[in-house]
């Protein structure tokens, strides 16, 4: 079947580190691929995605490479800051369904 | 767009009681997703709708829930009757023919006492 596996949290840094979360996938055929992030008390806001192999999605200073060779989409930030701190799901949409990884706690330290 | 609205955004209530959530999609939107989110668990897709029909209720945990879709602007998720593992915050989800990602609601937080 199709499923997320991502790197287990909780993760704490300080401000200005640099931010890797793991992610790899199982799917048959070319599933599209989204990094979500939640806030305290917030509904999922997607972060950024990528439909097919090598593209990048990036958003806010974040990036993910779809890589079909290693099935990863790992998440990347150069330099957090305080407002980073969340909960962040890799997920997979294939046959109009999403799949979520477990979620990764990330929290950032002043 | 208001994006997606869900109410309440909390409730708690007595064990055996029937609880009903309820979603409005994005306008436009063609498929419409149910999530239970807990910590044991994570995010598990209940049920999933498109043009207003039933498509995949695979991850329907019982027959005490059901959901209906009765128009393209409207969804309801019930619980009858509800027990404390029921508890979990629930997020309803819309997506368009045209787009790749779903949109999320704020969630209701349900507590079953």
């Amino acid at each position: 079947g199709n499923s997320v596996t991502q790197m287990e949290g909780p993760v704490t840094l300080s401000e200005e580190a640099f931010l890797t979360i793991n992610c790899t996938y199982t799917a048959t055929g070319y599933p599209s691929l989204f990094w979500y992030v939640q806030y305290p008390g917030e509904g999922l806001q997607l972060l950024l995605k990528a439909t097919k192999a090598d593209d990048k999605g990036s958003n806010k200073g974040f990036e993910a490479t779809y890589r079909k060779e290693t099935t990863s989409f790992h998440l990347e930030k150069g330099s957090v800051q305080v407002s980073d701190s969340a909960v962040y799901f890799c997920a997979l949409r294939h046959d109009y369904k999403l799949s979520f990884g477990a979620g990764t706690t990330v929290t950032v330290r002043a | 767009d208001a994006g997606v609205i869900q109410s309440p955004r909390h409730e708690v209530t007595e064990m055996g009681q029937e609880v009903t959530l309820r979603c409005k999609p994005i306008s436009g939107h063609d498929y419409l997703f149910w999530y239970r989110q807990t910590m044991m668990r994570g995010l598990e897709l209940l049920i999933y709708f498109n043009n207003n029909v039933p498509i995949d209720d695979s991850g329907m945990p019982e027959d005490r829930f059901s959901a209906k879709m009765p128009n393209a602007s409207f969804s309801t998720l019930k619980i009858q009757p509800s027990e404390p593992r029921d508890s979990a915050v629930y997020f309803c989800a819309s997506r368009g023919l045209l787009n790749t990602e779903a949109f999320f609601g704020q969630g209701t937080r349900l507590t079953v006492v």
